[in-house]
């Protein structure tokens, strides 16, 4: 089992919809959650981080956290073409500042 | 976010040579920085930590003697691939960690593409 999980993707939505993206870790010791959206050939930039169990929003994405399932997910609302990118879950566990990320998933967002 | 910038952003190489990659934290001060390493289509493969002042910690299967890294500074951390082969060929990546007042968070660079012919 890896430990981090993510849809294996490709994830295609029309414009304007919400797109869910899921993902689960192994270690129950886990403190950091974090999505990031990776464009090819860029490096990743962080859009959320999220530390406590229930849901946190920022304009379009919310970050949905519920520790006890061992899961994290990212919703982004009224997707936009813009928005198709790779998306990474990272979990940073016990071993502190260390991040284990998730295969990605890929989001494509169709006008 | 903060900033990282990384130096070169692109290298063509011939193989055996070796290629040094720096890494920046511009906006604050990073005591502990990440080497990423990243092949076509696959996810972010951490290759080490690197500590300011003291050694690298290297993940299991990277080879410490080839990949030499330094963290001389609070905001410096290089990487130094060593008689670099054609399979060293990929996006590197370096990201400054942060401890913050709501928790860590790490800021990454805008990556290096490795090329060795």
């Amino acid at each position: 089992q890896k430990e981090v999980e993510q849809n294996s993707g490709p994830l295609s939505v029309p414009e304007g919809a919400i797109a869910s993206l899921n993902c689960t870790y192994s270690d129950r010791g886990s403190q950091s959650f974090f999505w990031y959206r990776q464009y090819s050939g860029k490096s990743p930039e962080l859009i959320m981080f999220i530390y406590s169990n229930g849901d946190k929003e920022d304009g379009r994405f919310t970050a949905q956290l519920n520790k006890a399932s061992q899961y994290v997910s990212l919703l982004i609302r009224d997707s936009q073409p813009s928005d198709s990118a790779t998306y990474l879950c990272a979990v940073v566990g016990t071993n502190a500042g260390k991040s284990t990320f998730g295969d990605g998933t890929t989001l494509t967002v169709k006008p | 976010g903060a900033v990282v910038s990384q130096h070169p952003s692109w290298v063509i190489c011939k193989s055996g040579t070796s290629v040094k990659i720096e890494c920046r934290s511009l906006d604050f001060q990073a005591t502990t920085m990440f080497w990423y390493r990243q092949f076509p289509k696959q996810s972010l493969m951490l290759m080490a930590t690197s500590n300011e002042g003291s050694k690298a910690t290297y993940e299991q299967g990277v080879e410490k003697d080839k990949f030499l890294i330094n963290h001389a500074s609070l905001t410096l951390s290089t990487l130094t691939v060593t008689s670099a082969h054609p399979e060293d060929s990929s996006f590197y990546i370096c990201s400054s960690y942060r401890l913050g007042g709501g928790g860590d968070t790490q800021y990454f660079g805008p990556g290096t593409r490795l090329t060795v012919l």
